[in-house]
């Protein structure tokens, strides 16, 4: 069965630190993997997605198809990081994971 | 700037009633979902629809219905509304993409419904 799975529901770490996003997928075939973000009393919103290798806001997130992995990482936490995470997997409609709420501390 | 509304950010209701969410989106895209937010159960889809008229039921669709007439609007019906049902609902939109798979979902900011 196709599935996301986000190991820490709740993950704090200090300000200026490296921060890690854990996001295991089960899936048979070639996934199209996200990563949605939720800013307090902001609409959820599309942070990066695997196809684009892209960074944005500093984060960058590596498909890794022999761990099935999709974690999402940034060197140094900035305060303004602080938000809900949500990794998603494309398979005719998104499937989605539990979300990790990222707490950055001063 | 693409928009994706809902007719109420807050909603309380009482259990039994019907309960009508609104979500209208001004990009025309094909596609629209409603999802259910849960703290620790993340985004629980309960129904979605890939045209006017179509609708799919979600992982969750016990206790709703859904209305597509128009592209750019998704009604979610709750019949008989019950405790269990309050809950932050969310509304997305996106464009069909290649392979059939889903481009970027673009979101409401959401109605908090509570039911007593």
């Amino acid at each position: 069965a196709q599935r996301v799975t986000q190991p820490e529901k709740l993950l704090s770490v200090f300000k200026g630190a490296p921060v890690e996003l854990k996001c295991n997928y089960s899936y048979s075939g070639s996934p199209e993997l996200f990563w949605y973000v939720q800013y307090s009393r902001q609409r959820l919103q599309l942070l990066l997605r695997h196809i684009s290798r892209e960074s944005i806001k500093g984060f960058t997130a590596d498909l890794n198809k022999g761990e099935t992995s999709f974690h999402l990482k940034k060197p140094f936490a900035q305060e303004e990081d602080s938000a809900m995470y949500y990794c998603a997997l494309s398979n005719y409609q998104l499937i989605w994971g539990a979300g990790t709420k990222l707490i950055i501390k001063p | 700037d693409v928009k994706v509304t809902q007719s109420s950010r807050y909603l309380v209701k009482r259990t039994g009633e019907k309960v009508f969410l609104e979500c209208v989106q001004d990009m025309d895209h094909e596609n629209m979902f409603w999802y259910r937010q849960d703290p620790g159960l993340g985004l629980r889809l309960i129904y979605f629809s890939y045209d006017v008229k179509m609708k799919e039921k979600g992982d969750i669709p016990e206790g709703y219905s859904v209305s597509r007439e128009k592209k750019e609007r998704f009604s979610l019906i709750l019949e008989s509304a019950s405790t269990n049902q309050t809950s932050m609902y969310l509304c997305a939109s996106s464009q069909t993409g290649t392979r059939g798979s889903y481009n970027e979902q673009f979101f409401g900011p959401g109605t908090r419904l509570t039911v007593l």
